[in-house]
């Protein structure tokens, strides 16, 4: 079984702090690291996503990084804020052969005010 | 543009009913995928198609059903309800599989409790 590993579970986090949250994955033909958002009621959204040739990626608050050696890549919420409060997913994939997405088991985020 | 539709938001079952979670999409999507999510868990994949007449499993296929007969539409049935079948159920689908140019477009679940 190809498996991504997701840590913490849970995480609270006041605002205005910094959340982080891990993944790491087995399968080095992974290719494709996407984050999923997911507000409660609500269906996952695609949130940000590198590719291993970069070892970083930022949009606005949000950044991944990414370790290829030690097969492992982080979501970074800057000046994390109420809103944020959701379900984070990482997933892999092997995108030059189109293979589906493996998903880790989530990280329920928490930004208190 | 309504994007990936599911009925109903809600269901009780009792054990050995059985049931049709429906899902339709309107973006002309090939792929289409059945997850279920249950705590701490993430998200199983269930059964996907890549396009109409074609379905095949996923991770955890037993105790359900699909069928593909349209490009719009993959429904789920679920035989014999269990316990175990208690989760939250959430069809997507995509244009491709697994590409950066191609995410995973979701619908807001079913939420199904089996008593």
């Amino acid at each position: 079984q190809q498996q991504v590993k997701q840590s913490p579970q849970s995480l609270i986090v006041q605002k205005g702090g910094i959340s982080i949250i891990n993944c790491a994955y087995e399968n080095t033909a992974f290719d494709y690291f996407p984050w999923y958002q997911q507000f409660p009621g609500k269906g996952p959204a695609l949130l940000i996503a590198i590719r291993p040739d970069v070892s970083e990626k930022k949009e606005g608050r949000f950044t991944i990084s990414f370790n290829k050696s030690a097969k492992q890549f982080s979501l970074h919420i800057m000046d994390s804020q109420p809103g944020d409060s959701a379900t984070y997913f990482c997933a892999a994939s092997k995108e030059t052969s189109g293979s589906r997405l493996t998903f880790g088991e989530g990280t329920q985020l928490t930004v208190n005010p | 543009n309504a994007g990936v539709t599911q009925t109903p938001k809600f269901r009780i079952l009792k054990i050995g009913q059985s049931m049709t979670l429906q899902c339709t999409q309107d973006m002309n999507h090939n792929y289409m995928y059945w997850y279920r999510q249950d705590p701490g868990m993430g998200l199983k994949l269930i059964y996907y198609s890549v396009g109409a007449g074609i379905t095949d499993k996923g991770e955890v296929p037993n105790g359900y059903n699909v069928s593909r007969s349209t490009t719009e539409d993959f429904p789920l049935r679920l035989e014999l309800a269990a316990p175990s079948q208690t989760s939250v159920y959430f069809c997507a689908s995509s244009y491709q599989a697994g590409r950066a140019n191609s995410p995973l477009h979701f619908g807001n679940g079913t939420r199904l409790t089996v008593t």
